[in-house]
């Protein structure tokens, strides 16, 4: 049973250009949640989903984020144009149960925008 | 909202030092998760505890819903526990929304 699993790892974009990071939860496990890491700062909450509905969006900046879990496929975070200020670790956890039952982490996608 | 606090910001210690992180949080919660992070590296949840204590080989993370305050204890510390340890309770409002405390560095010499 793989864990949870990222990707890509590391990824490098020049200012306005798209970013979108995968995420595949854990086997059987229907919630994901999304967050970011800021450099020298801690967690902060972005979204979470279920599958093919968004149940709370409160973290995620109101232009440019958006996320997804669709039907079949791994959850997707998308960043449109982005800015340094977007460069940090993006960090994916999934969850058997709703309200944070024990959540898996990802290794988390770096995003560094030139 | 609530507010979860770390204490200490950061730890050093020697090698088979008995380590303690404390963790403060300002409203009640049901569970409260205990998180490691390698320099550079993904996030491994150790513990989500309700009430009591839990146990996994050396770590042992207790909790106080009364008091709001949880600990998280490491005996005969080893340099490969060097991290940050972050503890992380959900929000009044939303159980879906995890605050997270600022984070633990220790470090530990041979």
């Amino acid at each position: 049973n793989a864990g949870v699993m990222q990707n890509p790892r590391h990824l490098v974009r020049r200012r306005g250009q798209e970013a979108r990071l995968r995420c595949s939860p854990m086997k059987g496990h229907s919630h994901v949640y999304w967050y970011r890491q800021l450099p020298e700062e801690g967690l902060k909450f972005m979204v979470y989903l279920q599958k093919e509905n968004i149940i709370d969006e409160s973290g995620m900046p109101k232009e440019r984020f958006s996320a997804e879990f669709p039907k079949e496929g791994p959850s997707i975070l998308r960043i449109q144009q982005v800015v340094r200020g977007d460069s940090a670790a993006y960090f994916c956890a999934s969850s058997p149960l709703m309200n944070t039952g024990e959540l898996f982490f990802g290794e988390g996608s770096r995003l560094t925008v030139l | 909202k609530n507010e979860v606090e770390q204490s200490p910001q950061n730890l050093t210690a020697q090698e088979g030092e008995f380590i303690t992180i404390n963790c403060s949080y300002s409203v009640g919660i049901s569970a409260l998760h205990w998180l490691q992070q390698h320099p550079g590296g993904g996030i491994v949840s150790l513990f989500m505890l309700s009430s009591g204590k839990k146990k996994h080989g050396r770590l042992i993370a207790t909790i106080n819903i009364q008091e709001k305050h949880s600990s998280l204890h490491i005996t005969a510390s080893h340099p490969r526990d060097s991290a940050v340890y972050i503890c992380a309770g959900p929000e009044e409002t939303s159980g879906s929304r995890l605050t997270f405390g600022e984070g633990t560095q220790l470090t530990v010499n041979p």
